[in-house]
């Protein structure tokens, strides 16, 4: 059964940094690019990122809200994809869900973890 | 005008079918597209994807009751035989070679 469980969020004050990490279960993790996806409180899904898995170099895209202040890598011995959280805003308060990719479109989503930015 | 538009909200009686609309903005007509639903307090799952022939593969475990349709930039997700838990919001979402779009979704009510 595949499983991707999200972990690391938490109330963080604004300017500081946090690292989300998530882990997966039941696939081969390095043979899937995968993706973060947010939600703010009462609003829609916002993609933030994916890194590509190594056969196609690992590289990695970001949405333009989050360009230069997030980063996504990933540790497929340990099935473990980061998100690196850097120079947070209030406006980044959001469940962060991660979920695997196939041919651009994710096929499973994690339980989401919850970030709070405020001071 | 945004790549994705979904109506805000539709509803539909207990037991009937509903018909969702994800329509591509002009020039994206030629993209896939997948569906996802998301119920009341819980994290997103994935339907299916449509292409844009109208081909579609769908998500582990998904019910016979949910299918998908396309015309040119129009794709449709048809949920048949409503239940009380396909309540939900439900978005569509495409991709490029750098980037991910979510419909702003659809807020589905069964009556």
């Amino acid at each position: 059964e595949v499983q991707l469980v999200e972990s690391g969020g938490g109330l963080v004050q604004p300017g500081r940094s946090l690292r989300l990490s998530c882990t997966g279960s039941g696939f081969t993790f390095g043979d899937y690019a995968m993706s973060w996806v947010r939600q703010a409180p009462g609003k829609g899904l916002e993609w933030v990122g994916f890194i590509r898995n190594k056969a196609y170099g690992g590289t990695t895209e970001y949405a333009a809200s989050v360009k230069g202040r997030f980063s996504i890598s990933r540790d497929d011995s340990k099935s473990i994809a980061y998100l690196q959280m850097n120079s947070l805003e209030i406006e980044d308060t959001a469940v962060y869900y991660c979920n695997r990719e196939v041919g651009g479109a994710p096929d499973y989503w994690g339980q989401g973890t919850l970030v709070t930015v405020s001071s | 005008q945004p790549v994705l538009t979904q109506s805000p909200s539709a509803s539909a009686s207990l037991g009937a079918s509903v018909k969702l609309t994800c329509t591509l903005r002009s020039g994206h007509s030629s993209y896939a597209i997948a569906w996802h639903q998301q119920q009341p307090e819980r994290g997103p799952r994935y339907l299916m994807k449509l292409n844009s022939d109208g081909s579609h593969s769908k998500g582990d475990g998904i019910p016979d009751r949910f299918s998908g349709s396309s015309s040119g930039a129009e794709h449709y997700l048809t949920i048949s035989s409503l239940q009380s838990e396909d309540e939900a919001d439900y978005y569509c979402q495409t991709w490029g070679t750098g980037i991910r779009v979510f419909g702003g979704g659809t807020k589905l009510t069964v009556l």
